[in-house]
C-alpha cells in the first residue's frame, strides 16, 4: 500500500505571496492532519480534516487554512506569507474512526519564504 | 493545556550500548496516550512505541521500551543494543484520549547520534 505523499517537496516563495500544499493520504484513510515543524517551535498541530470537515484546529492565525476533498486528499493554504512561515510542513493520515488509530506521516514539504 | 518537555536536546551513544531519553509532560487529564516518534535525517517520521495511560505495564517493542511513571508524569524511552540506524530525532508526544480529532502535543525533540 502506498504511503502518505506530499507535493511539492520543496517550495520557495517571497513574503506576501500565498502557497498551497497537497497531501494524499494512505488509501482508506479518511483523516488528514497537518503539522508545522520549525527548529524554534518544534512540531505544532495545525488542523485535522475528516470526511471533508475540519475536526480539530491548532492555535494558528487565519492565514492558515485547509480543505479536504471527497477522495480524502487534503490541501493546506497559507496566505500573505511571512518569513516565520518557513518550515517543514508535515501531513499525517489515519483511518480516523474509533478511539485511537496510528497516524502515518508523509515526507513533508519544505517551505522557504524569502 | 498540555505541555511536553524533553530536557536533552542532544545525546550520543556508542553502538551496542543502551541509552535513555527523557520526557516529562503536564496534564490534568486522566486518560491519554503517550508516544515516541522517530524522525531519521531526511526521512519520514515513524511511530516507535505508544503507551496508554490506563495501562500500568510499560510498553516494549523489540529493543525499545518505556518507563512510564504516571504520578510523576514521566515517560522515558530506553533503546537497548543501539544501532547506527537509530540515529534520528526522537519526539515524545501526548494525545488526549476520547477525542476523535487527534490533537497531538509534541516535545521539542532529542537528537540522538549512535556512534560506531
Amino acid at each position: 500500500k502506498a504511503g502518505v505523499t506530499q507535493t511539492p517537496r520543496y517550495l520557495i516563495k517571497t513574503r506576501g505571496q500565498q502557497v498551497t500544499l497537497s497531501c494524499s493520504p494512505i488509501s482508506g484513510h479518511r483523516s488528514v492532519s497537518w503539522y508545522q515543524q520549525t527548529p524554534g517551535q518544534g512540531l505544532q498541530f495545525l488542523f485535522e480534516y475528516f470526511s471533508e470537515t475540519q475536526r480539530n484546529k491548532g492555535n494558528f492565525p487565519g492565514r492558515f487554512s485547509g480543505r479536504q476533498f471527497s477522495n480524502s486528499r487534503s490541501e493546506m493554504n497559507v496566505s500573505t506569507l511571512e518569513l516565520g512561515d518557513s518550515a517543514l510542513y508535515l501531513c499525517a493520515s489515519r483511518t480516523g474512526t474509533g478511539d485511537y488509530n496510528e497516524q502515518f506521516f508523509g515526507p513533508g514539504t519544505r517551505l522557504t519564504v524569502l | 493545556a498540555q505541555t511536553v518537555t524533553q530536557s536533552q536536546p542532544e545525546m550520543s551513544v556508542q553502538e551496542a550500548e543502551t541509552v535513555t531519553l527523557s520526557c516529562t509532560y503536564d496534564t490534568s487529564e486522566n486518560n491519554y496516550y503517550l508516544f515516541w516518534y522517530k524522525q531519521p535525517p531526511s526521512r519520514q517520521m515513524i511511530l516507535v512505541i505508544r503507551q496508554e495511560a490506563y495501562k500500568q505495564q510499560n510498553a516494549t517493542e523489540n529493543r525499545f521500551s518505556v518507563n512510564f511513571q504516571k504520578a510523576a508524569k514521566s515517560f522515558s524511552l530506553k533503546i537497548s543494543d543501539s544501532q547506527l540506524g537509530d540515529t534520528a530525532m526522537y519526539f515524545c508526544a501526548f494525545m488526549k484520549l476520547g477525542n476523535y480529532g487527534q490533537n497531538f502535543v509534541f516535545g521539542p525533540g532529542t537528537r540522538l547520534s549512535v556512534l560506531p
